[in-house]
């Protein structure tokens, strides 16, 4: 059973709008939550992070939001730029775990001009 | 340049053919991770490798066996793969097994099961 759900597959944004990435988990020991993006042809780089004591997480045109009681966390990219278009990986982490970093399945983002 | 080097880019192998992946890290961490994308799939992680050491993931076939020689190589070994093998492997890096802030990734190597 998938413990980190990115139900929306694509998600379309005409350019300078905002776009919303949503993440959704399900194990409450997940303390650790990151962004990936990924081009085509190359492996996944780390965009943004957040701790589970924070709510909010701003770098640039970036904010992740979390939101535990609903375990529910969105990547906010505002204005959206054309080089944005790409997949993004939301991805949980359980300190002191051993089973690495779980993620979801990803949200390919295409940004219209 | 990502600090992470996979080899091959591509690799097209028959089923009863045995031949290797290889990453390197030039990062200085000392964990370092085999992951798995398959369509439609989310990355799963394959391996984990702590300071040299292997973490059990037992729910990896057998036909995949990882090799780990130093911090800074990791090698993943294919033999009789299956065409549902196929898929993007990814490796990726980390200061510690059990660091939250985030892996390094590889570009990954894209293999064929025929």
């Amino acid at each position: 059973d998938q413990q980190v759900k990115q139900n929306s597959p694509s998600l379309s944004v005409q350019e300078g709008r905002i776009s919303i990435l949503n993440c959704d988990y399900t194990n409450s020991m997940f303390d650790y939550f990151l962004w990936y993006k990924k081009y085509p042809a190359e492996g996944p780089t780390f965009l943004i992070s957040i701790s589970s004591i924070k709510d909010k997480n701003e770098d640039g045109r970036f904010t992740v939001f979390l939101n535990k009681s609903a375990k529910h966390l969105s990547l906010h990219i505002v204005p959206s730029q054309p080089g944005d278009s790409a997949v993004y990986f939301c991805a949980a982490s359980e300190r002191g775990g051993a089973d690495g970093l779980t993620f979801g399945k990803g949200t390919h983002l295409i940004i219209q001009p | 340049e990502t600090g992470v080097t996979q080899t091959p880019r591509h690799l097209v192998m028959g089923m009863t053919n045995k031949k290797s992946l290889k990453c390197e890290q030039h990062l200085g961490h000392n964990a370092m991770y085999w992951y798995k994308q398959s369509a439609k799939k989310p990355l799963e992680l394959m391996f984990v490798y702590s300071l040299e050491e292997r973490v059990e993931n037992n729910s990896v076939p057998s036909r995949f066996s990882p090799e780990c020689p130093n911090s800074s190589h990791l090698f993943l070994h294919l033999h009789t793969l299956q065409p549902e093998d196929s898929a993007l492997y990814l490796c990726a890096s980390s200061q510690g097994w059990d660091s939250p802030y985030g892996y390094t990734f590889g570009s990954g190597t894209r293999l064929t099961v025929v």
